[in-house]
Formats: C-alpha cells, sequence, structure tokens
C-alpha cells in the first residue's frame, strides 16, 4: 500500500469509446502525476499537476485530457484511443513537484481494440 | 538528448551479490534515483544519490561517479523477493526525471 489509488486497474476499450482513469491520493501531498509505462521502454511523463495547477503537458496527444480537482485526486479522460496507446498508466504524487521521490500507484492496465 | 542506460535483464543466484549499472547523459544532473518495480506492482523509491560516493540503506547501496555519468545499485545477501525490475532516473538541470528503460533481475535458488 503505498498511498496512492487507482482505478480501475485492468480496462479494455475500442478505439470509439470514452473512458476515465482515477487516481486519489492519501499522503497529503502537493503535485500529482501521470505516467505511461509501455514494455521495455523508459517511463514517459505525460501530465504533471503542482498544488491543482497544470505545469507539464509533455507533447500529450488531446485523445488524453487531464483534470485535477483538487490535490488529492487526479483523472485522465480518455476519447478516441488508438492501439498503440495501451500501456500502464501510473500515477504518482509527491510532496512538491521537481521532487524525485514520487510514490506511485499499482496503475491501470489499458487495452485499447 | 538525454539518456539513461542499463542492462535490460541480469540473473543473480540467491545469497549472492549483484551490481546493476547506470550511466546517463542528461542536461544538467540534480540527483539520481533508484526504483523497484516487482511485476504488476507500483515503483517505489529505494535510494538518492547527490553527492558522489557510496550510500547504504541495509543489503541495497547505492554509488555515484558524477564525473563519469555512472552509478550502480548493490544488492547483498539476495533474496528470491528481490526479483524485480530496477528504475534508474536522473533529474536533470530542469528537475525534470529522466528514465532509464528498467533492469529486470531474476533471482534463482
Amino acid at each position: 500500500e503505498t498511498g496512492v489509488t487507482q482505478t480501475p486497474r485492468h480496462l479494455v476499450m475500442g478505439m470509439t469509446n470514452k473512458k476515465s482513469l482515477k487516481c486519489e491520493q492519501h499522503l497529503g501531498h502537493n503535485a500529482m502525476y501521470w505516467y505511461k509505462q509501455s514494455a521495455k521502454k523508459p517511463l514517459e511523463l505525460m501530465f504533471v499537476y503542482n498544488f491543482k495547477e497544470q505545469t507539464e503537458n509533455n507533447s500529450v496527444p488531446s485523445r488524453f485530457s487531464p483534470e485535477c480537482p483538487n490535490s488529492s485526486h487526479l483523472f485522465l479522460h480518455l476519447h478516441t484511443l488508438q492501439p498503440e496507446d495501451s500501456a500502464l498508466y501510473l500515477c504518482a504524487s509527491s510532496q512538491v513537484a521537481d521532487t524525485g521521490e514520487l510514490f506511485f500507484g499499482e496503475g491501470s492496465r489499458l487495452t485499447v481494440l | 538528448g538525454q539518456n539513461i542506460d542499463q542492462p535490460t535483464e541480469m540473473t543473480a543466484t540467491e545469497g549472492a551479490i549483484v551490481q546493476i549499472n547506470c550511466t546517463y547523459q542528461t542536461s544538467g544532473f540534480n540527483g539520481l534515483f533508484w526504483y523497484q518495480q516487482h511485476a504488476g506492482e507500483a515503483p517505489t523509491f529505494l535510494s538518492y544519490n547527490v553527492l558522489d560516493g557510496l550510500e547504504e540503506k541495509g543489503r541495497f547501496s547505492s554509488f555515484l561517479s558524477r564525473s563519469k555519468g555512472y552509478s550502480y545499485l548493490l544488492l547483498k545477501e539476495l533474496q528470491m523477493k528481490d526479483s524485480a525490475s530496477y528504475l534508474c532516473a536522473v533529474r536533470d538541470s530542469n528537475y525534470q526525471l529522466i528514465w532509464g528503460a528498467g533492469t529486470k533481475l531474476i533471482i534463482k535458488p
């Protein structure tokens, strides 16, 4: 238990579906992150929120849309995805942004058909 | 460009010692991190080095040489539960984390 909870753990969706991934942290942290993890590839940073403000958007396609309603919750809205978007999506939090000590959730395994 | 290199996979024997290397070329340096990720689980923070030398934490130690752009993670008295992927990450001049692809460590009895 890392204090970061992600739901759902597994998601299968078609290319025309709309779905959302949810992340909640119980650590009192002020920064939250979305990462994409593909097999045998480095973690790819997607989005960073620091004190609810988006501070990083790493050239992510618009079919991924983040939302951070408060410091404890982070969503990733998915729409019109492609099969190459199939991956493990990891949420993380940290006390503040720019620290390297991140607390990760167990991830949401996404399969796009 | 920025790059982190680490071996894709390593195998070691229970009770032995293993060293996982990480070399980096980044735009600036503000610390190096090691994470452990068991299959199907969240990555968890293991260690942080910002100055040259060895940091020891129980059975795990991490070494850094900034002049060589090199670090290693040393695992002693290996246990079966140490089977996992080990991720190396460097924080660059913009305080962004640059990640390696990870080293899958397989422990055999």
